[in-house]
């Protein structure tokens, strides 16, 4: 059974410019999230689809926004692209039920420069 | 609002020793609680996690949690620590009003000393 893929896997953008991240979440998870990690923030929630709608949402500015599709794939957008938005950006999938397992991705990283 | 705290940001043990790797929660609604590792370039794996009943919790590799609901902590331990358990370990909490976010704690990164 395949796991969470997220492409891509590195890239480098120009300061202004905006990138669209994907991810494939397991076969018959219907959740996915999205979460930031960098040095100094550690690991943030940036926000949590089900079913093509966005469930919650963390504290981030509205240049971060995200979609799911019918087939629960996601993608996340980030537009005019700051510095400090060079992370590592995880996607997260699950069955959707509290408690449930929550597995990850091997996240796309994002260089801004 | 959730939050969780990781004591000591790095941790050294010596291999065979035993690991210990301290988390505290808080959470105005009874809370689930997750144990990820984080290698080297890599994504997040989990190693075991609280939802009811048990409250000593096994997880993959050896490593088990404890639930202490009066202390509103949830420790890792490991018996004998071996080369392959270094990494970053990082504690969460999610509650159960359905959502699937976690609140994470900074993160512990555990070196295994020969």
């Amino acid at each position: 059974k395949a796991g969470v893929t997220q492409t891509p896997r590195y890239l480098i953008k120009t300061r202004g410019q905006q990138v669209t991240l994907s991810c494939s979440p397991i076969s018959g998870h219907r959740s996915v999230s999205w979460y930031q990690q960098t040095p100094g923030q550690g690991l943030q929630f940036l926000f949590e689809y089900f079913s093509e709608t966005q469930r919650n949402k963390g504290n981030f500015p509205g240049r971060f926004s995200g979609r799911q599709f019918s087939n629960s794939r996601s993608e996340m957008n980030v537009s005019t692209l700051e510095l400090g938005d060079s992370a590592l950006y995880l996607c997260a999938s699950s069955m959707s039920a509290s408690g449930n397992t929550i597995y990850f991705g091997e996240g796309s990283w994002l260089t801004v420069v | 609002a959730q939050s969780v705290t990781q004591l000591g940001s790095h941790v050294s043990v010596s291999e065979g020793a035993l690991v210990l790797l301290r988390c505290n929660y808080s959470s105005s609604v009874p809370p689930y609680l997750f144990w990820y590792v984080q290698y080297p370039n890599q994504g997040l794996q989990l190693l075991l996690k609280y939802t009811t009943g048990a409250t000593l919790v096994k997880g993959i590799n050896g490593f088990e949690a404890e639930f202490k609901k009066s202390e509103t902590s949830f420790h890792l331990t490991k018996p004998s620590a071996h080369m392959s358990d270094a990494a970053e370990y990082f504690c969460a909490v999610s509650d159960q009003g359905g959502s699937e976010k976690l609140v994470f704690g900074k993160g512990t990164k555990l070196t295994v000393n020969p």
